[in-house]
């Protein structure tokens, strides 16, 4: 199964609304990162959160990180149509080449309404 | 901005055929990686190389291997497709600086078809 899960798996709010997607994880990791898709596109990185940190913001974009209930929330304030993406969270497992292998979530499909 | 090409975006093969997939990135990154995307499942990581000649089994690399005989180039090989080998493929690449920032950078991906 998926190392990253989100939820909820479909998401659709209007134009100006608050988006929260959360992330959940079962190994221990390095950091989190957010990644963005457009249309079945390549991904674009959003943010990454250590783990060490507890919240982290970019302009509107807010991420939480609870290592001890293993989850991440994404938040999107104010959407835009041009929000409308999927997103994946990703964590950075450590690996015992001592390199880090990135695994990926399921997504959360983002639907802003005009 | 780093450029991370992958050599097709849509591609059909006959089962048994012998497939490949390129990516190419222009930013000289150690590491690069494979993912198919299915719906529902997410990304999920084949193979990912951390430098030349050198490469690691990810979550799923049965039926598939790969080459990395240049640091700009990543192969992924379908030996033997299978219909069940139909999906997105994603590409990425990252130069390596530590756990705490890193950033993977993908292609557009290829839309494979296995009929």
């Amino acid at each position: 199964s998926q190392q990253g899960e989100e939820d909820p798996q479909a998401l659709s709010i209007q134009e100006g609304e608050n988006a929260t997607m959360n992330c959940s994880y079962k190994t221990s990791i390095n950091n989190l990162q957010w990644y963005r898709q457009n249309s079945g596109r390549g991904l674009v990185h959003l943010i990454l959160i250590r783990s060490n940190e507890r919240e982290k913001h970019s302009g509107r974009l807010r991420v939480t990180l609870d290592t001890s209930k293993k989850s991440s929330s994404l938040l999107i304030t104010a959407s835009r149509a041009a929000d409308t993406a999927s997103y994946f969270c990703a964590t950075g497992l450590p690996n015992s080449g001592g390199y880090q292998k990135v695994t990926f979530g399921t997504g959360t499909k983002l639907q802003v309404i005009p | 901005d780093v450029k991370v090409t992958q050599s097709s975006r849509y591609l059909v093969k006959r089962t048994g055929e012998k497939v490949f997939l390129e990516c190419v990135q222009d930013m000289d990154h150690e590491n690069m990686f494979w993912y198919r995307q299915d719906p529902g499942l997410g990304l999920r990581l084949i193979y990912f190389s951390y430098d030349v000649k050198m490469k690691e089994k990810g979550d799923i690399p049965e039926g598939y291997s790969v080459s990395r005989e240049k640091k700009e180039r990543f192969s992924l090989i379908l030996e033997s497709a299978s219909t069940n080998q139909t999906s997105m493929y994603l590409c990425a690449s990252r130069t390596w600086t530590g756990a705490t920032n890193e950033k993977l950078f993908f292609g557009s991906g290829t839309q494979l078809s296995v009929l």
